[in-house]
């Protein structure tokens, strides 16, 4: 099985930066991913992570470590649109089905 | 146009009640998901079928059935719909494995 772990909820000031974390434990690790879901919509991809370091996309960055089970997504010059749900989701074993984690809802104010 | 659409996108039902939640997607994509999202628990897999002729049991099966009529239709049903059983609904598509999923807009489903 799976444990992903993330906060339940951050706040955040508008054109502040903010890191959210994820934790996981699972076996035979495939990929993480990262969605943004808005209150009420659908999520979106956000990101994808497979090997150790920092992917950069505009203002959103996401790290992984492999060995510690641990990523992180990082957002830049918040702005008020940023507030959302951000789920992390990891990829294992050999079915290759996401796992979602209960997501972090961020709250993003003047 | 959408990618993945999803009818119908609210629907009000009772107890016992037998009712089918439809998803297409013009995507071309094979892997088909479906998920429910209930405040604070994230999004559970139900089922998922990764061609026309496969479909698998998520983590959260009991009560609910699917149909893959075509690789552009997934459907979910709930046979005798319980109360426990309202939540928000989200149909998935992926091209294959390590995917990015895309998200239909959803279906808000109430049992009374």
């Amino acid at each position: 099985g799976q444990n992903i772990d993330q906060p339940t909820e951050m706040t955040a000031t508008e054109g502040a930066i903010v890191q959210i974390n994820c934790t996981y434990q699972t076996s035979g690790f495939n990929g993480l991913f990262w969605y943004q879901q808005h209150a009420g919509e659908a999520p979106t991809f956000l990101s994808y992570n497979v090997l150790d370091g920092l992917e950069e996309k505009g203002r959103f960055s996401s790290f992984l470590s492999r060995s510690k089970g641990y990523s992180y997504l990082l957002l830049k010059e918040l702005q008020m649109k940023d507030s959302a749900s951000y789920l992390c989701a990891v990829l294992s074993g050999g079915s290759y089905i996401p796992t979602f984690g209960r997501g972090t809802s961020l709250i993003v104010h003047p | 146009d959408a990618d993945v659409t999803q009818t119908p996108r609210n629907r009000i039902t009772k107890t016992g009640k037998r009712i089918m939640l439809e998803c297409s997607q013009t995507k071309g994509h094979d892997r088909m998901y479906w998920y429910r999202q209930d405040p604070g628990l994230g999004l559970q897999l139900i089922y998922y079928s990764f061609d026309v002729k496969d479909i698998n049991k998520g983590e959260i099966s009991d009560g609910y059935s699917v149909s893959r009529q075509a690789q552009a239709k997934f459907s979910l049903s709930l046979e005798s719909a319980i109360p426990n059983q309202t939540a928000l609904y989200f149909c998935a598509t992926s091209e294959g494995a390590s995917e990015t999923q895309y998200f239909g807009p959803g279906t808000r489903l109430l049992v009374l």
